[in-house]
């Protein structure tokens, strides 16, 4: 697509429930992040896809958050068992891959807004 | 691990020039980062800073010290559309993503 498409936009959930959160990258973008960013502050790294290597998972917060990514297209990042402090805007973002990395350039989607009650 | 700080809040008065100031504390420094990030949207990318000195594109200009882990975003002529918050973000050797500041939220005042 055009750009990077997230849904839902808007999630509003009880605590306790599981949600999942779609990302819909640029084709062609090999690198795809997930970050958090809670009301008023900045983005806090959750995990990163590259390719078909491994992962790297080292910003999850708990057992609670996993994601998901198959080849280089869509990515769901699941978090189980919400709690309050779960409510945050989730952004998934996609770039060219590692060489064209040093250009900088992340492409954000527009983010899910989580509220957990 | 990585430090970023930048002033939570600035204002500005249309027309004006104003520098928002990133501090940073890394090892295996790759690079410095501005993104600005209107209220409800994403992020969009600035500029890219990974040698010293002032890269300039526009109305918007970066500057980067690396051996004061300092950068600076400079805006001049400033537009009520540049009421934004300014997001700093460093990249490092260790990973593959970028480390971001709280942000600056810029309020420009006519």
């Amino acid at each position: 697509g055009a750009g990077v498409s997230q849904s839902p936009s808007n999630k509003v959930t009880e605590k306790g429930k599981d949600v999942e959160l779609r990302c819909d990258p640029i084709s062609g973008h090999t690198a795809l992040y997930w970050y958090r960013q809670r009301l008023g502050q900045g983005l806090e790294f959750l995990i990163y896809f590259q390719g078909n290597s491994a992962p790297d998972k080292s910003g999850l917060p708990s057992d609670r958050f996993s994601a998901e990514r198959t080849g280089e297209s869509v990515s769901t990042l699941t978090i189980q068992r919400t709690q309050q402090e779960d409510s945050a805007v989730y952004l998934c973002a996609s770039s060219l891959g590692e060489r064209p990395w040093f250009s900088g350039e992340l492409f954000f989607g527009e983010g899910s807004r989580l509220t957990v009650l | 691990g990585q430090n970023i700080d930048q002033p939570t809040e600035m204002t500005a008065t249309e027309g004006a020039i104003v520098q928002i100031n990133c501090t940073y504390q890394t090892s295996g420094f790759n690079g410095l980062f501005w993104y600005q990030q209107h209220a409800g949207e994403a992020p969009t990318f600035l500029s890219y800073n990974v040698l010293d000195g002032l890269e300039e594109k526009g109305r918007f200009s970066s500057f980067l010290s690396r051996s004061k882990g300092y950068s600076y975003l400079l805006l001049k002529e400033l537009q009520m559309k540049d009421s934004a918050s300014y997001l700093c973000a460093v990249h490092n050797n260790a990973g593959n993503m970028l480390t971001f500041g709280g942000g600056t939220r810029l309020m420009v005042k006519p």
